[in-house]
């Protein structure tokens, strides 16, 4: 199974609104990694997990706090987000998280924010 | 980390080769060059990746001169379902920790 799902796949939520977008991968890797695309730009990085341990946080705004319950999974728990937080999120997956090593990306959940 | 430049779109049609240049002036001794290709609401997808000389897989050939200042990523032979965004990463922007996207080339194959 080389496959990264993520669920929704679309979200629309209001500014007072909580929600979770979910991310799983079965390929036994050890890094995960959030991105938010907007569009016609490229994927930024908002956040990386090694070993299931925050390694990287790209000075994304407390309203994004990111979760990984274990090792196959990871969560992108949203709160009172703002209209331009509107963007397409990408989780990836790679084996260890080391560098140049190939990151595999599930589709994307679309996000509206109203 | 290597800053790459590549060109912002290309049109092709079907059944041609198309070749897109990554250039990468200050890339270090250590880096490798990666390509990704992302169709629209899609996940990027890892293409082909290499150090030097030219790398070949079922996909598409990469070239990377003696200098490593630039790279080409070549496919062959396109057809209308190769439309799509390719990414062009050097370095500590390929993979792992701090992966930085460039612009990406915006490819659009007509028939």
């Amino acid at each position: 199974d080389t496959e990264v799902t993520q669920t929704p796949k679309h979200l629309v939520m209001g500014m007072t609104n909580k929600k979770s977008l979910k991310c799983e991968q079965h390929m036994g890797h050890r890094a995960m990694y959030w991105y938010k695309q907007k569009a016609k730009k490229p994927p930024e990085l908002m956040f990386v997990y090694s070993y299931e341990k925050l390694s990287i946080n790209e000075s994304v705004p407390s309203r994004f706090s990111p979760e990984c319950p274990n090792s196959s999974l990871l969560n992108l728990h949203l709160h009172a987000l703002q209209p331009e937080d509107s963007a397409l999120y990408l989780c990836a997956s790679s084996p260890t998280g080391q560098e140049q090593e190939t990151q595999y990306f599930g589709p994307g959940t679309r996000l509206l924010v109203l | 980390l290597a800053k790459t430049t590549q060109p912002i779109s290309m049109d092709s049609y079907e059944g041609q080769e198309v070749n897109i240049t990554c250039s990468h002036n200050n890339i270090a001794t250590n880096d490798y060059i990666t390509w990704y290709q992302q169709f629209p609401s899609q996940g990027p997808r890892f293409i082909i990746q290499g150090y030097k000389t030219k790398v070949t897989n079922e996909v598409a050939s990469l070239f990377i001169p003696a200098d490593r200042k630039s790279s080409t990523l070549s496919l062959p032979r396109v057809s209308l379902s190769d439309t799509a965004v390719y990414y062009c990463l050097v370095g500590a922007g390929t993979g792992g920790f701090k992966t930085i996207f460039g612009a990406g080339t915006r490819l659009f194959v007509k028939a």
